[in-house]
């Protein structure tokens, strides 16, 4: 069965406490792994698109990487602004359907 | 530069009733997605469109919803004889192609009462 899983559920981290958020998958065939940011009551915003192993993408104090099996979203010296859930997503080769995690709240504490 | 609109952010029905949820796309986006977050759930991929084509619809939790997109631009979700358990936020997004990212409106919370 395809599966997106991501750890952990919640975090909560200090402020400049830099840490990682995990996504691994098993599927038959990706097409692209995604990241998203979602604020309450907020559609989700694209972050990155990561398409092969070993492939990096960096955004101010994000940074996400892949390989085979997972991605981790890598934040360093968070700030309280960063709070959000972080969701990520693959697309499946054979047709193009789109899987979600159920996403790792983050809480920046000031 | 609008970006994904859904309408109507809220809505509030009864149990049994019809109801049609709209989503308009960004400006010269071929593909349309519609999702469905429940609390505590993850996104649940309903269906895609490329063009005013839906490939596959076996996403659709069941014979009640339907979806439908004309002129390759406005989306209609569509939940007929409305059940409790299809209470949740409805979001859609858009792309420009199937290979770029999606962008998403902020969704329909509907409340089955």
């Amino acid at each position: 069965e395809d599966q997106v899983t991501q750890s952990p559920e919640a975090l909560r981290l200090q402020e400049g406490e830099s840490s990682s958020l995990n996504c691994s998958y098993t599927v038959s065939g990706l097409r692209g792994l995604f990241w998203y940011r979602q604020d309450p009551g907020k559609g989700p915003e694209f972050l990155f698109t990561l398409y092969s192993a070993g492939e990096e993408k960096e955004k101010e104090r994000l940074k996400a990487t892949l390989t085979k099996k997972e991605s981790f979203l890598h934040i360093t010296a968070p700030k309280p602004e960063d709070s959000a859930t972080y969701l990520c997503a693959g697309r499946l080769n054979r047709d193009d359907k789109i899987i979600f995690g159920k996403g790792t709240r983050l809480h920046i504490l000031p | 530069g609008a970006g994904v609109s859904q309408s109507p952010s809220n809505k509030v029905t009864e149990k049994g009733k019809d109801v049609e949820l709209r989503c308009d796309p960004i400006s010269g986006h071929t593909a349309l997605y519609w999702y469905r977050q429940s609390l505590g759930q993850g996104l649940e991929f309903l269906i895609y469109f490329q063009g005013n084509s839906a490939p596959d619809k076996s996403g659709l939790p069941s014979d009640r919803f339907s979806a439908e997109r004309t002129g390759g631009s406005v989306s209609t979700l569509t939940i007929q004889r409305t059940q409790q358990e299809d209470s949740a936020v409805y979001l859609c997004a858009s792309s420009m192609n199937l290979l770029q990212p999606q962008h998403f409106g902020d969704g329909t919370r509907l409340s089955i009462l």
